[in-house]
């Protein structure tokens, strides 16, 4: 019963580096989506996907990018990263509306 | 654009108090309504969800009704407890967009003993 797993779970960055955040997820959900979470602003929607090979631009993409390449994994990169990109990440999934999600546990990322 | 206004916390509360959350929303069409919960350290999880209009969730002692007509989808527990303590989040989804949820700003709760 793993349902969907994030990692790492922390990490630091320096700016500019790059990384990238693996979401893996054994439900067979065709949805796919990644959030991020800041003080005072509930979650926003980054990228989200609808099923293996595609992707979508959600409420906050820049500086992001994502692959569905596998159906049970959903990656997010940041190719050069910034302070402004410091955040918790959390990757979800589920099936068409109305059931709702299934987080992860979250990635807390620091970029000094 | 679709959007979720919750009330603004922190909301503090004496065990075995009365809990009322507010939420409202903006949208186009019938969305699902949701509540999800956030413990300290962890994910959101789903606590209750609601399809139609007046159509009550409900989910380990709290509830919310679907208002269509005020666009209302308020939470309520009436005894909250200390482990009840966590940010409440109100979120919205629409079938015909990818299943994306549209959450609240959440609205953190402190029950003290």
């Amino acid at each position: 019963n793993a349902g969907v797993t994030q990692t790492p779970k922390f990490r630091v960055l320096k700016t500019g580096q790059s990384m990238t955040l693996l979401c893996a997820q054994d439900m067979n959900h065709e949805y796919m989506y990644w959030y991020r979470q800041d003080p005072g602003m509930g979650l926003r929607l980054i990228h989200y996907s609808v099923g293996e090979g595609t992707t979508a631009k959600g409420e906050v993409p820049d500086g992001y990018n994502v692959s569905r390449l596998k159906k049970q994994n959903f990656l997010l990169g940041l190719e050069s990263a910034a302070p402004s990109q410091t955040s918790v990440y959390f990757c979800a999934s589920g099936r068409q509306s109305p059931y709702g999600y299934t987080f992860g546990s979250g990635t807390r990322l620091t970029v000094v | 654009g679709d959007s979720v206004t919750q009330m603004e916390g922190p909301v503090t509360l004496s065990e075995e108090a009365f809990l009322t959350i507010n939420c409202t929303y903006t949208a186009t069409g019938y969305p699902s309504l949701f509540w999800y919960v956030q413990y300290p350290g962890e994910g959101l999880q789903l606590l209750l969800k609601a399809t139609k209009a007046d159509d009550k969730g409900s989910n380990k002692g709290f509830e919310a009704t679907y208002r269509k007509e005020t666009t209302s989808f308020h939470l309520e527990k009436g005894s909250v407890q200390v482990s009840d303590s966590a940010v409440y989040f109100c979120a919205l989804s629409k079938g015909n967009q990818g299943g994306k949820l549209i959450f609240g700003q959440g609205t953190e709760l402190s029950v003290k003993p």
